[in-house]
């Protein structure tokens, strides 16, 4: 069964600064990892796709890295802003399937 | 830029009742999926519909559940009698079919369903 782990569970930054939130995940056979995401009372917006041969992918000032020998995966979000306050979800699929398994997110609060 | 729209924002409605929920994906997509997310806890899948027929289903999509694209356009998920913890945010999402390693879901905005 596909699992997805993500830490911290929140996490609180100040404007302006970097953050990096991690995803360990279990899923077989692998397709690919996304990070997702996703404002309060919304849905989810995708931020990056990566297939199993992509170690970095960036788009604007996120980063997203994958690791697909130990399995994990980070998402770097540079010179934060107060947008950027949401829940940062990372999600997986496997090879055939078109369901998304999803973890359970990292909540950032970004403070002036 | 095309959305994924959903209705209604908010349904409340009574334990045994039968609720549908509406979703209008983007035009030009394909494959159709609903999720749900109870307070608190992760999204979770519950089917994908490609072809006017369902590719895939969850163990939490059982007889209660059906989806029915009844137009080109609308896409409904049916729950037929609600019980308590059918109470969840539900998301309506699309794609557009490509290769399935990079055939990005677009989410609508929910509908929250309230059983009481």
């Amino acid at each position: 069964k596909n699992q997805v782990e993500q830490s911290p569970q929140s996490l609180i930054i100040l404007e302006g600064k970097n953050c990096t939130l991690q995803c360990n995940y279990t899923v077989s056979p692998f397709s690919n990892l996304r990070w997702y995401k996703q404002d309060t009372g919304r849905g989810p917006v995708s931020l990056t796709i990566m297939t199993f041969s992509e170690n970095t992918k960036s788009n604007g000032r996120y980063t997203a890295t994958l690791d697909a020998d130990t399995k994990q995966s980070s998402l770097h979000i540079t010179a934060s802003q107060l947008s950027d306050s949401a829940s940062y979800i990372c999600v997986v699929i496997d090879t055939g399937r078109r369901a998304l398994t999803f973890g359970s997110g990292t909540r950032l609060q970004v403070q002036p | 830029e095309p959305e994924v729209t959903q209705t209604p924002s908010h349904q409340v409605t009574q334990m045994g009742q039968e609720v549908i929920l509406r979703c209008v994906p983007i035009s030009n997509h394909l494959y159709f999926y609903w999720y749900r997310q109870i307070l608190g806890q992760k999204v979770e899948f519950l089917v994908s519909f490609y072809n006017n027929e369902i590719s895939e289903k969850s163990e939490i999509f059982d007889d209660q559940f059906s989806v029915e694209r009844p137009d080109g356009s609308n896409f409904t998920l049916k729950i037929r009698s609600t019980k308590l913890e059918d109470s969840a945010m539900y998301f309506c999402a699309s794609s557009e079919a490509r290769r399935q390693s990079t055939d990005t879901q677009y989410f609508g905005p929910g509908t929250r369903l309230t059983v009481l």
